[in-house]
């Protein structure tokens, strides 16, 4: 079993729709967490970064940990076709040195 | 300023060249990053410089060789590549290194072995 979890999609919505990105983990020691959003050929670009469990939102993205069901989401309100990127949850334990553990990345397209 | 830059943004290289990847980033971080990252994956770790010591090596093959000159520079000497090395290279930086700090990649290097 992976140490992070994410479902790779594709995932395709209609423009204006409401995005749910999810990865789930089994190291109850982590507590840093993190989004990134990968364009094609590109380097991964942060978009979020959460310490422990709740809440954090910046303008269209709301990130939320659920460190008692070791989960974690991305939300996107109002996607744009410019949302349309791979999506890479990444998350760490304090004193790891920097070792980040990455999810499969998942595959968002939002259509016209 | 969030950047991290590397050069070149594309290299082809035949299995007996030597090529150096270079980054560099000016936000006064103190920990620097490889990754090599192959389609559809998540980048995977190479090394890790904190404090330009290297403090994480992940059993990396050594025709990959790093080296942080000073802070701000973090170099990847490349000798006697194989085809299954062509990737996407990416460098990070974050400020210490101790987990708790966010990493800022760069676009990358894209390189091919022939």
């Amino acid at each position: 079993q992976k140490e992070v979890e994410q479902d790779p999609g594709p995932l395709s919505v209609p423009e204006g729709a409401i995005v749910s990105l999810n990865c789930t983990y089994s190291n109850s020691a982590f507590q840093y967490f993190m989004w990134y959003r990968q364009y094609s050929r590109k380097g991964p670009e942060l978009l979020m970064y959460t310490y422990s469990s709740g809440n954090k939102e910046d303008g269209r993205f709301t990130a939320q940990v659920d460190k008692s069901s070791k989960y974690i989401s991305l939300f996107i309100r109002d996607s744009q076709p410019s949302d349309s990127a791979t999506y890479l949850c990444a998350m760490t334990r304090s004193g790891n040195t920097g070792k980040l553990i990455f999810g499969q990345g998942t595959t968002l397209q939002v259509k016209p | 300023d969030t950047e991290v830059t590397q050069t070149p943004k594309h290299l082809v290289m035949g299995m007996t060249n030597k090529k150096s990847l270079k980054c560099e980033q000016h936000m006064g971080h103190r920990a620097m990053y490889w990754y090599k990252q192959k389609a559809k994956k998540p980048p995977e770790l190479m090394f890790v410089y904190s404090y330009e010591k290297l403090s994480i090596n992940e059993s990396v093959p050594s025709r990959f060789s790093p080296e942080c000159p000073n802070s701000s520079l973090l170099n990847l000497h490349l000798h006697a590549l194989q085809p299954e090395d062509s990737a996407l290279y990416l460098c990070a930086s974050s400020q210490a290194g101790t987990g708790k700090e966010t990493q800022y990649f760069g676009p990358g290097t894209r390189l091919l072995v022939l």
